[in-house]
């Protein structure tokens, strides 16, 4: 049963912690996407990877997240300095890179800073 | 500036009848179309999809209506049921010039009652 693997599920860290996330796509895919989930913006993408390149990561602050894919079976998100702001739900989701497919969620990190 | 919005936070519907969610999108180029079912403390799974090429795709009990003029869709779940209360969230992508890249919109809670 093909899944999106994303460790940790929950994460409870003290402000200005760093805070790295993974994210193992699907095998096979070649695109990973970091979203995040917030009350007021639903499902914010944050990243979008093609073939581990980065094409699009305007949806991320610049000054304390990033993003990288190590190779095709890592992904990483990561925060530092971590604010309470940054408490939200992180999913990870991967696609087949064709068009006319959808893409296919993990179960998401529970990220909580105070 | 959201380019995918859902302007109904929540929706009630009785067990049995006819529950439709919307959604409005101000892209133009985008020619790809999902609606995602959100349990809580879980990722967003697939529910179906529609190209721009057709205005209704069907499956089962669930229907998606695409009117491009007024860029807007709708999801139709007839008879509704209680296992369907969740949060449903529509996605957009532009597959010509950037396939798998989602939008998503900020979801619709939806309650079934028995």
């Amino acid at each position: 049963d093909a899944r999106v693997t994303q460790t940790p599920r929950h994460k409870v860290t003290e402000m200005g912690q760093e805070v790295t996330m993974r994210c193992q796509p699907i095998l096979g895919h070649n695109t990973v996407f970091w979203y995040r989930q917030t009350m007021m913006q639903g499902l914010e993408l944050l990243a979008y990877f093609r073939n581990r390149a980065p094409l699009d990561d305007s949806g991320m602050p610049k000054d304390r997240f990033s993003a990288e894919m190590p190779d095709a079976t890592l992904a990483t998100l990561k925060i530092q300095p971590s604010e309470p702001r940054d408490s939200a739900v992180y999913f990870c989701a991967s696609g087949p890179g064709s068009s006319g497919n959808t893409i296919y969620f993990g179960e998401g990190s529970w990220l909580t800073v105070v | 500036d959201q380019q995918v919005k859902q302007n109904s936070p929540s929706l009630s519907v009785q067990e049995g009848r006819i529950s439709i969610l919307n959604c409005d999108y101000t892209n133009s180029m985008f020619d790809y179309f999902l609606w995602y079912k959100k349990y809580p403390a879980e990722g967003p799974t697939f529910l179906i999809s529609i190209s721009s090429i057709k205005d209704k795709n069907e499956d089962g009990r669930f229907t998606v209506f695409l009117n491009k003029s007024a860029k807007h869709l709708s999801l139709h779940i007839v008879p509704s049921q209680p296992g369907d209360s969740a949060v449903y969230f529509c996605a957009a992508s532009a597959e010509v010039t950037n396939f798998n890249k989602f939008y998503f919109g900020s979801g619709t809670k939806l309650n079934v009652k028995p």
